[in-house]
């Protein structure tokens, strides 16, 4: 069965600062992992998708790297700001399984 | 913006009680999923319903039942409300079952609360 696990659980870090949330996962035959944003009471909107064939993904300020072998991947979040505090979840599917996903990283920037 | 649309965005309803909550999937999207997230925790998958059928389903008892339709769109059925069923209730859309690269997108979620 697959499980998921993100740490820390939760992060506090002053505007600027890059920073890195962890995700790690126990069955490595992967086909997508997707890492999520989550706003206090809202939905989950898709951050970045990498393939199991891919080994990370750019968007802007953020890359997200993937170490299939080792079960674990990397959000990256450069220069961070305010904008970016919310909850960040990591979640992973095999085919058409359905998406297992973290508990997330619940992330506060300081101004 | 992720074109995934739910209703209703909040409800409260009596222990007991049914609840039917729905989703319209991005356009072209022939794969709908929905996940229930309590307060502190990842999403659990409740099932998963591909080109009308059910395809998957999650540890959720026969109470949670539902329904895809010919436009893709779906419904979540929840008969006899418990406390515990209190949650975010989100559905997904994608296509062909989130195959590799296809994302999954989420809608902004369905409130519940039981009392």
């Amino acid at each position: 069965k697959q499980e998921v696990t993100q740490i820390p659980a939760a992060l506090s870090v002053p505007e600027g600062e890059n920073l890195v949330l962890n995700c790690s996962f126990t069955d490595s035959a992967i086909y997508n992992l997707q890492w999520f944003r989550q706003d206090p009471g809202k939905g989950l909107t898709s951050l970045l998708l990498i393939q199991s064939s891919q080994r990370e993904q750019t968007s802007g300020r953020l890359n997200a790297s993937l170490d299939k072998s080792s079960g674990r991947s990397t959000l990256y979040i450069a220069a961070s700001q305010p904008g970016d505090s919310a909850t960040y979840l990591c979640a992973v599917n095999s085919g058409n399984t359905p998406l297992v996903f973290g508990k997330g990283t619940r992330l506060s920037v300081i101004a | 913006e992720t074109g995934v649309t739910q209703s209703p965005t909040h409800l409260i309803k009596t222990r007991g009680q049914q609840v039917t909550l729905r989703c319209s999937s991005q356009s072209g999207h022939n794969t709908v999923s929905w996940y229930q997230q309590a307060l502190g925790q990842g999403p659990q998958f409740i099932f998963q319903y591909y080109r009308e059928e059910e395809n998957g389903r999650g540890n959720f008892p026969p109470r949670f039942s539902g329904l895809q339709f010919p436009n893709y769109s779906s419904e979540l059925n929840v008969n006899a409300l418990e406390l515990d069923d209190s949650a975010l209730y989100l559905c997904a859309s994608s296509l062909e079952g989130g195959r590799t690269g296809n994302t999954i997108y989420f809608g902004e979620g369905s409130w519940l609360t039981v009392v």
